[in-house]
């Protein structure tokens, strides 16, 4: 079993939708979490990070279930821009980020 | 502020060529990492530096070595290129080994 495993999509939803993408984990111990943003042929940009309580910046929100060991990113109102591919990372031991492949994004017109 | 360089941000050589990649940040970071990404396979980490003067091997070490120059700087070299090691390269820092890490544009590497 991968340490991060994430649906690598795509997710091909109409301007406007709510879409949501899950993350499972597979160590109980990671302590960190976080969303990247990567573009086409860019390098990843942190999103967000994902706090135990949960958290929202605008029309995105994140949600930790330590239970289940899932992350989740709901994205609300999609725009043409948040067309990406969303990467999962956890942070497990003491220098060890572990990333997702990503789940791709196509917001259509 | 210009975050994290590399250069440079295209390279092709043969088999078994070396070359060096350049990497420096201007956060004032402590930890540098660097990281291999390929198709399907994401982001995996080849060598990391948690402060100046520590490095210390990541998931996929084999044929390459690094250089902490100073707390600025983090060099990633590869003494014989093979063809497997075409890929993107990015460099990334953080300043505290739990928080999110800050990357570099990426270096798309070919060996022929």
């Amino acid at each position: 079993r991968k340490e991060v495993e994430q649906d690598p999509g795509p997710f091909n939803v109409p301007e406007g939708a709510t879409v949501a993408f899950n993350c499972t984990y597979s160590n109980s111990a990671s302590q960190s979490f976080f969303w990247y943003r990567q573009d086409c042929r860019k390098e990843p940009k942190l999103l967000m990070s994902v706090y135990s309580s949960g958290n929202e910046d605008g029309r995105f929100t994140a949600q930790l279930n330590r239970a289940s060991q899932y992350i989740s990113l709901l994205i609300r109102d999609s725009k043409l821009s948040d067309s990406a591919t969303y990467l999962c990372v956890v942070t497990s031991g003491t220098y060890k980020y572990i990333f997702g492949t990503g789940t791709r994004l196509k917001v259509l017109a | 502020n210009a975050g994290v360089t590399q250069t440079p941000k295209f390279q092709v050589l043969k088999t078994g060529q070396s070359m060096t990649l350049q990497c420096a940040q201007d956060m004032n970071h402590n930890s540098m990492y660097w990281y291999r990404q390929d198709p399907g396979m994401g982001l995996r980490l080849i060598y990391y530096s948690a402060s100046e003067g520590t490095t210390d091997k990541g998931e996929v070490p084999n044929g390459y070595n690094v250089s902490r120059l100073n707390k600025r700087e983090f060099s990633l070299r590869l003494e014989s290129a093979a063809p497997s090691q075409t890929s993107v390269y990015f460099c990334a820092s953080s300043e505290l080994r739990v928080n999110e890490q800050f990357f570099g544009p990426g270096t798309r590497l070919t060996v022929l």
